[in-house]
């Protein structure tokens, strides 16, 4: 198994522009999870969907931000437009729908708004 | 409120031996789930251990146990004969079904670095 799958890994924009982090989930998790990681703050976690509907999305900052999951197998969180503030590793997780137990996380994007 | 407490920011413990990190949790839930994961300098978040509430016994995985005192509402990570790699972050998480359905609520995280 591939494990969960996100891209970019590094991304580097300037204040003002759209930025679009992907998210694919293990295939047959039917929960995915999008978390943001600062020293300040630690790991908040950003939304939640469960069989592709937001189901929380209290930890969402501000309007500038969004997500989306269109199918099963992919998500998109966009934050338009970026401020520095947003510089973070953002973090995407999926777990199975019979099993809230442990969450698998993929390897993060970390992103950079200068 | 808090509800995940991590009271120490770093510790260090010598390869070969035994270690304890804090965690202390907040919750009025009866069912929730109490998790560890580890993160590497590289920065990936790996799954340790879970604990659910109502688990009679301590859960346990290879050389990682969790000492659950559910009256005291705490639920220590215990690593037993410690390695170099065990050197990284830690962090304490906390699902309560009933209050926040599927989200974790994390701790600050504790800083393990094993000296050889």
């Amino acid at each position: 198994d591939a494990g969960v799958i996100q891209s970019p890994r590094h991304e580097v924009t300037e204040m003002g522009q759209e930025v679009t982090l992907r998210c694919k989930p293990i295939s047959g998790h039917n929960s995915l999870f999008w978390y943001r990681q600062t020293m300040m703050r630690g790991l908040e976690l950003l939304i939640y969907f469960n069989n592709n509907v937001p189901i929380d999305d209290s930890g969402m900052p501000e309007d500038r931000f969004s997500a989306k999951m269109p199918n099963a197998s992919f998500s998109t969180l966009k934050i338009q437009p970026s401020e520095p503030r947003d510089s973070a590793v953002y973090f995407c997780a999926s777990t199975p729908g019979t099993r809230y137990h442990e969450q698998y996380f993929g390897p993060g994007t970390r992103l950079t708004v200068t | 409120a808090q509800k995940i407490t991590q009271t120490q920011p770093g510790m260090f413990v010598q390869e070969k031996e035994a270690v304890t990190l804090d965690c202390t949790y907040d919750t009025s839930d009866q069912s929730y789930g109490l998790f560890w994961y580890k993160q590497p300098s590289s920065g990936e978040m790996i799954f340790l251990i879970y604990q659910g509430s109502y688990d009679e016994q301590n859960a346990t995985e290879g050389r990682y146990s969790l000492n659950f005192q559910k009256a005291r509402k705490s639920a220590n990570l215990v690593i037993s004969a410690s390695q170099l790699g065990d050197s990284a972050m830690y962090f304490c998480a906390m699902r309560d079904v009933e209050t926040s359905g599927s989200r974790l609520t994390f701790g600050e995280g504790t800083q393990l670095t094993v000296n050889p």
